[in-house]
């Protein structure tokens, strides 16, 4: 089992730019969150994924968008990007009825 | 919306000692606090989680106590060593029929000095 993966590794990107990030989860697990955690901060929740839904999200724009497919994997989307969207994007996992998540390694994004 | 405060930023101590990090929450909701651990450059790991029908949990050098009327929780290490260094998050989470949303404390940059 490898675990939550996710690419890519690092990313940089000028401002204006939209990115796209990619998660798989954990085997056997359906449900996806995306965090944002900025340096020397903890994770910010951005949204939740669910049977191919958005079921929750936290206080974060509308340039940041998501999508969950059938096999569960997710992207994060980011359009429009600002200097201060230079982060490590965390992507976690669980099954819907547990309550236990596991981290990916996270996407390092720089914004130039 | 949730709002967790954890104290201290930082926090050093000598191989061996005990050290205590401590979070309050806002939201009377929230219902599941887990701990995570965060050494530099990996992703946050899971160290021990407590639900909020439970006042205190142990897993061998590691407590969490949980005080669902002030709305604070409290992790405890004990004999701590050389590797317990890294940062450490609370984070307290609400459920809303499975969909939950998890709010983080700022973390705390724990020193073991051997």
């Amino acid at each position: 089992d490898a675990g939550v993966t996710q690419s890519p590794t690092h990313l940089i990107k000028t401002r204006g730019q939209q990115v796209t990030l990619r998660c798989s989860p954990k085997s056997g697990h359906d449900t996806v969150s995306w965090y944002q955690q900025a340096l020397g901060q903890g994770p910010q929740f951005i949204f939740q994924y669910y049977e191919e839904e958005e079921r929750q999200r936290g206080n974060f724009p509308d340039r940041f968008s998501g999508h969950q497919y059938p096999n569960y994997s997710s992207e994060l989307n980011v359009n429009a990007l600002l200097l201060g969207d230079s982060a490590l994007y965390l992507c976690a996992s669980r099954t819907f009825d547990g309550n236990e998540q596991f981290f990916g390694p996270g996407t390092r994004l720089t914004v130039l | 919306g949730e709002n967790v405060e954890q104290h201290p930023s930082t926090l050093s101590v000598q191989e061996g000692d005990s050290a205590v990090i401590k979070c309050t929450y806002s939201d009377s909701a929230s219902n599941y606090f887990p701990w995570y651990k965060q050494e530099l450059g990996k992703r946050p790991q899971l160290i021990i989680d407590i639900r909020s029908n439970v006042g205190e949990k142990k897993d061998q050098r590691i407590a969490v106590t949980l005080n669902k009327t002030a709305k604070h929780f409290s992790l405890h290490i004990t004999e701590t060593q050389p590797e317990d260094s890294a940062v450490y998050f609370c984070a307290a989470t609400t459920d809303s029929g499975g969909y939950q949303k998890v709010t983080f404390g700022t973390g705390t940059k724990l020193q073991v000095i051997p």
